[in-house]
């Protein structure tokens, strides 16, 4: 069992370049989400789906872009990469409505925009 | 909107003392779960401990244990006998149950002192 599989663990992006971070999780979770994590910031949720097909807007979501066609994938898009977008980015998945929600996260992602 | 602060942005305890990690949120939800999330340095996300905002007893999970006051809306982390490998930021974060959008603390830096 993978659970949450999050890559690639670490980028390095030139100011305007654009990229896709891919997650992938094998638990039939309904919700995902991604957050980025800067010092002192916490974990900032950018956006989250609550099934295929539905996607909605986080604390932070300019700048980023998401789809989600299927239950498993959720991937997240940098449209045109900023140096304020330098961060670590956690994919995480969950479920909702058994009595035992929480969040199951993927390793993270360190992304330097230079 | 949901918050949750950690007020404590560092904190040390020698081996086997305990300690306690605190965190306020501010909701206007009555039906809601509270976490406490663990990141060593690896960088992983680990669930420590989970509580219902409906139920009375306080969650406990071996060495760690919470203090859960609802009127106060408080949800502090007390680790007895603590270990080198507690060493890790802390994160606090709430749920409410008819979503599930978690909203995360800014963290405490815990540091074991052998």
């Amino acid at each position: 069992n993978a659970g949450v599989t999050q890559t690639p663990k670490f980028q390095v992006l030139k100011t305007g370049q654009s990229m896709t971070l891919q997650c992938a999780q094998d638990m039939n979770h309904e919700y995902m989400s991604w957050y980025r994590q800067d010092p002192g910031m916490g974990l900032r949720l950018i956006h989250y789906s609550v099934g295929a097909g539905i996607t909605d807007q986080g604390e932070v979501p300019n700048g980023y872009n998401v789809s989600r066609s299927t239950t498993e994938d959720f991937p997240l898009r940098l449209l045109s990469a900023a140096p304020s977008q330098t961060s670590v980015y956690f994919c995480a998945s969950s479920y909702s409505g058994q009595g035992n929600e929480k969040l199951f996260f993927g390793s993270g992602t360190q992304l330097s925009v230079l | 909107a949901q918050t949750v602060t950690q007020s404590q942005p560092e904190m040390s305890v020698q081996e086997a003392e305990t300690v306690t990690l605190s965190c306020t949120y501010d909701t206007s939800e009555n039906n809601y779960y509270l976490f406490w999330y663990k990141q060593p340095p690896s960088r992983q996300m680990i669930l420590v401990i989970r509580q219902e905002a409906y139920k009375q007893q306080n969650a406990t999970e071996n060495r760690f244990s919470v203090n859960f006051q609802k009127a106060a809306k408080s949800f502090s982390l007390k680790i007895s006998d603590s270990q080198l490998g507690d060493t890790a930021m802390y994160f606090c974060a709430f749920m409410w149950n008819t979503g599930n959008q978690f909203y995360f603390g800014t963290g405490t830096s815990l540091t074991v002192i052998p």
